[in-house]
């Protein structure tokens, strides 16, 4: 198994610039979550789904970012306009439902607003 | 609401000495615990968890945790550290209703000297 695919690794745009990262679950995994990483606040939840459905978004720090996850295998995560602050590692996770069940990472975009 | 507290933002051991990493959470149930690793630019990776079965678990690499109830912690513990475990290491909690995302610490970097 692959794991839990992200792309780009590394984002570089401009402050105002329109940015897309995106997300491949582990095949037959039905939970999925978008993380973000900063050295100030450490991890921090921003979205999850269950079964494609968004379940919980009071993470998403503004209406600049928006998620999505239009099918099992695919979830996108959009920041429109970027900015400086929104510098950080976004990180998608994917579990298969179930409270003991493991949750798996990707290994991050790392994304840089300038 | 389910919290974890980690007790050091940075740890240092010599090769060979023991590794201590503290955890405290907090719960209104009982929780399942987790303990995830991460590589400098690399996703995170399970390292063990507690899911209401034996008390003592024991993970990858040869760290092992204990859930203490009377104390409200779940340690990370390895008798001998080795030079590739510098890393930082998360402590999470998630509540047994299920299916909720993980909660996580601020992280502990340990540091290991030669």
């Amino acid at each position: 198994d692959a794991g839990v695919i992200q792309s780009p690794r590394h984002e570089v745009t401009e402050m105002g610039q329109e940015v897309t990262l995106r997300c491949k679950p582990i095949s037959g995994h039905n939970s999925l979550f978008w993380y973000r990483q900063t050295m100030m606040r450490g991890l921090e939840l921003l979205i999850y789904f269950n079964n494609n459905v968004p379940i919980d978004d009071s993470g998403m720090p503004e209406d600049r970012f928006s998620a999505k996850m239009p099918n099992a295998s695919f979830s996108t995560l959009k920041i429109q306009p970027s900015e400086p602050r929104d510098s950080a590692v976004y990180f998608c996770a994917s579990r298969v439902r179930g409270a003991t069940d493991t949750q798996y990472f990707g290994p991050g975009t790392r994304l840089t607003v300038l | 609401a389910q919290s974890v507290t980690q007790l050091g933002s940075h740890v240092s051991v010599s090769e060979g000495a023991l590794v201590l990493l503290r955890c405290n959470y907090s719960s209104s149930v009982p929780p399942y615990l987790f303990w995830y690793v991460q590589y400098p630019n690399q996703g995170l990776q399970l390292l063990l968890k507690y899911t209401s079965a034996a008390t003592l678990v024991k993970g990858i690499n040869g760290f092992e945790a204990e859930f203490k109830k009377s104390e409200t912690s779940f340690h990370l513990t390895k008798p001998s550290a080795h030079m590739s475990d510098a890393a930082e290491y998360f402590c999470a909690v998630m509540g047994v209703r299920g299916n909720t995302p993980l909660v996580f610490g601020k992280g502990t970097r340990l540091s290991v000297i030669a």
